[in-house]
């Protein structure tokens, strides 16, 4: 079957700080992975992507890889802001299916 | 700004009442859909619309009936609900069904007295 796993939040970080959100998935396939981000009272904005194995998908600071030998797709970012606050879903979709599988979810503060 | 636009932004409805939800998209995607979103949780999948054809249901009780009129339209017409209803209700669209990545409105926050 197909299945997302996050790291458990909250992650309660300083301003500056390094972040690394874990995501793992269990998929058939070669699926397409993404990272979405919804501040407060928003929807899901898509913050990257990745197609397939060893891509790196990047945009606004973050990045993540595609690792099919880890079955990883973490998000990192070199420099947390106040504004980047937010919770953070690990997603894939199947290369065959027609369907989004969602993480929990992980829930970011970035204090000053 | 999001390209995928939700009205009304918040509705408060009685559990007798008749309402929709209305979603509009004008990328040129044909590939439309509906989620349900409490606090603290992820998406849920409701329906899934293709070329204007209902692809997915998943079991969605029938006092939610969803309606696609054109390729840049997407109703979810409430009637009856119940309080456990009250949630986030988020509409995406996608360029086909697939691994595509999907585009999300800021959603309707709905709440059932």
């Amino acid at each position: 079957g197909n299945s997302v796993t996050q790291m458990e939040g909250p992650v309660t970080l300083s301003e500056e700080a390094f972040l690394t959100i874990n995501c793992t998935y269990t998929a058939t396939g070669y699926p397409s992975l993404f990272w979405y981000v919804q501040y407060p009272g928003e929807g899901l904005q898509l913050l990257l992507k990745a197609t397939k194995a060893d891509d790196k998908g990047s945009n606004k600071g973050f990045e993540a890889t595609y690792r099919k030998e880890t079955t990883s797709f973490h998000l990192e970012k070199g420099s947390v802001q106040v504004s980047d606050s937010a919770v953070y879903f690990c997603a894939l979709t199947p290369n065959t299916g027609n369907q989004f599988y969602f993480g929990t979810g992980t829930s970011l503060t970035v204090i000053p | 700004d999001t390209e995928v636009t939700q009205t009304p932004k918040h509705l408060v409805m009685g559990m007798t009442n008749k309402k929709s939800l209305k979603c509009e998209q004008h990328m040129g995607h044909r590939a439309m859909y509906w989620y349900k979103q409490k606090a603290k949780k992820p998406p849920e999948l409701m329906f899934v619309y293709s070329y204007e054809k209902l692809s997915i249901n998943e079991s969605v009780p029938s006092r939610f009936s969803p309606e696609c009129p054109n390729s840049s339209l997407l109703n979810l017409h409430l009637h009856a609900l119940q309080p456990e209803d009250s949630a986030l209700y988020l509409c995406a669209s996608s360029q086909v069904l697939g691994n595509q990545p999907q585009h999300f409105g800021d959603g309707t926050r709905l709440s059932i007295l």
